[in-house]
């Protein structure tokens, strides 16, 4: 059973500095399969990135993903107002379907 | 645009049985796979199940397994979740999510899910 850990649980910035949230996986996996979502308050996930690297539709450049084997990375480069929110990263494998981290919260300093 | 609405949530008893219903607009429902994706309150996203676009394979957690059902009615573009021998862990928002299989298989939409209480 693939597990995904997020780091750090909590992240305190300012708006304007950049942000490096990190997803941990138990074994090595696919790249293709990761993916990570943002979400505020009250909404349902939106999709950030897929295959590790690839932004979605409409998602700002300023989001960036990478890494590959156990370690990911999700990084903003510079923290707008409406940044700040609970990231949560994503695999799929055939076995274990879908599994997500226990997300990331990204708080104003 | 792409719309996801979700219906059927609300109080049951343990042991209790509900279905909750996702209505979809603005995408080929006919040819999505979907996925049923609940969170507890306060708590993290836990992928439910999945069924392809025919509806002809479905998928489920470990945790759901035996109890709950998912399905779909292509005709009406609605998806459902049919829940059974409900527990007080099952309660949690229900979101219907589209996968994207081109992307990995991540959920590119997603609605704005229902509430499912489970208690006494």
């Amino acid at each position: 059973e693939i597990v995904l850990t997020q780091s750090p649980g909590t992240l305190s910035l300012s708006p304007g500095e950049r942000a490096t949230l990190s997803c941990r996986a138990s074994q090595s996996v696919s790249s293709n399969y990761l993916a990570w979502y943002q979400q505020k308050p009250g909404q349902a996930p939106r999709l950030l990135i897929y295959g590790a690297s690839s932004r979605a539709t409409g998602i700002p450049d300023r989001f960036s993903g990478s890494g590959s084997g156990t370690d990911f990375t999700l990084t903003i480069s510079r923290l707008e107002p409406e940044d700040f929110a609970v990231y949560y990263c994503q695999w799929y494998g055939t076995s274990t379907m879908w599994t997500f981290g226990q997300g990331t919260k990204v708080e104003i300093k | 645009e792409v719309q996801l609405l979700e219906s059927g949530g609300g109080l049951v008893q343990p042991g209790g049985s509900l279905r909750v219903s996702c209505a979809a607009s603005g995408i080929t429902f006919s040819n999505s796979a979907m996925s049923w994706v609940r969170q507890a309150p306060g708590k993290g996203l836990e992928w439910v199940s999945s069924t392809t676009a025919s509806g002809d394979t479905t998928y489920y957690a470990d945790s759901v397994e035996g109890r709950f059902t998912i399905s779909r009615d292509n005709s009406k573009n609605t998806l459902y979740l049919q829940m059974n021998s409900l527990r007080a862990d099952d309660t949690a928002v229900y979101y219907c999510a589209k996968v994207l299989y081109s992307g990995g298989r991540c959920f590119d939409y997603w609605g704005q899910g229902t509430l499912v209480t489970v208690s006494s």
